[in-house]
């Protein structure tokens, strides 16, 4: 079974305060993602990765940046927190290309700016 | 545009009653059809999928959902519904021939005893 790995489960940071967290999966997935979860607002893509060091932009990627040095490693950067990113973070992985391929989630990190 | 729509924010039903989730979808093509759950404090975890052929798709935890080209649906039903299955349920879209996935927002099942 993949196990895709969130390394923290609760976050609390300080405004302005540089925020990573880390991501890791077990099943050689190409594809890696990063998605922000809010209540009504569903789930938004931030950044995905289909290969080391490669990276695209989703729906919402201002302020957030992500690096991918390994393949089972993607870690998601806040340069300066804000208040408007508290909020639910996971990460998925997937095999292959397109969207046929389902996605396997992390159990989140919930994090809280102040 | 490419959308999801759970219309159901939140349903409410009795242990052992039979359960159906909407999810209706705008895509241009064939899609790729998921149904995710998230327990709370938990993340996603799938639970049947759609590419192609039979359109009555079986998944886990004694599941279905059946696909309907003409209605643009794709919903999940469950003859009995079981406590545990109080949880977050998204529907989502995988666009062929890129890495996009788009989600509902969610449709919240609560269980009564």
């Amino acid at each position: 079974d993949v196990k895709v790995t969130q390394s923290s489960r609760y976050l609390v940071k300080r405004t302005g305060e540089k925020v990573f967290l880390e991501c890791v999966q077990d099943m050689d997935h190409e594809n890696m993602f990063w998605y922000r979860q809010d209540p009504g607002l569903g789930l938004r893509l931030i950044y995905f990765s289909y290969d080391v060091k490669m990276k695209e932009k989703g729906d919402i990627p201002e302020g957030y940046s992500v690096s991918r040095e390994k393949k089972e490693r993607f870690s998601l950067i806040l340069e300066s927190a804000s208040t408007n990113q508290t909020s639910m973070y996971l990460c998925a992985s997937s095999l292959g290309s397109g969207g046929g391929s389902p996605l396997h989630f992390g159990n989140g990190t919930r994090l809280t700016v102040t | 545009a490419q959308s999801v729509t759970q219309p159901d924010i939140h349903i409410t039903v009795s242990e052992g009653a039979s359960l159906e989730l909407r999810c209706n979808y705008s895509y241009g093509a064939t899609p790729y059809l998921f149904w995710y759950v998230q327990s709370p404090g938990q993340g996603l975890q799938l639970l049947l999928k759609y590419f192609s052929g039979d359109t009555l798709v079986q998944g886990i935890k004694g599941f279905e959902a059946e696909f309907k080209r003409s209605q643009s649906s794709f919903n999940l039903r469950k003859p009995s519904v079981h406590w545990s299955d109080a949880a977050e349920y998204f529907c989502a879209v995988g666009a062929q021939g890129t890495y996009k996935y788009i989600f509902g927002t969610g449709t919240r099942l609560k269980v009564l005893a």
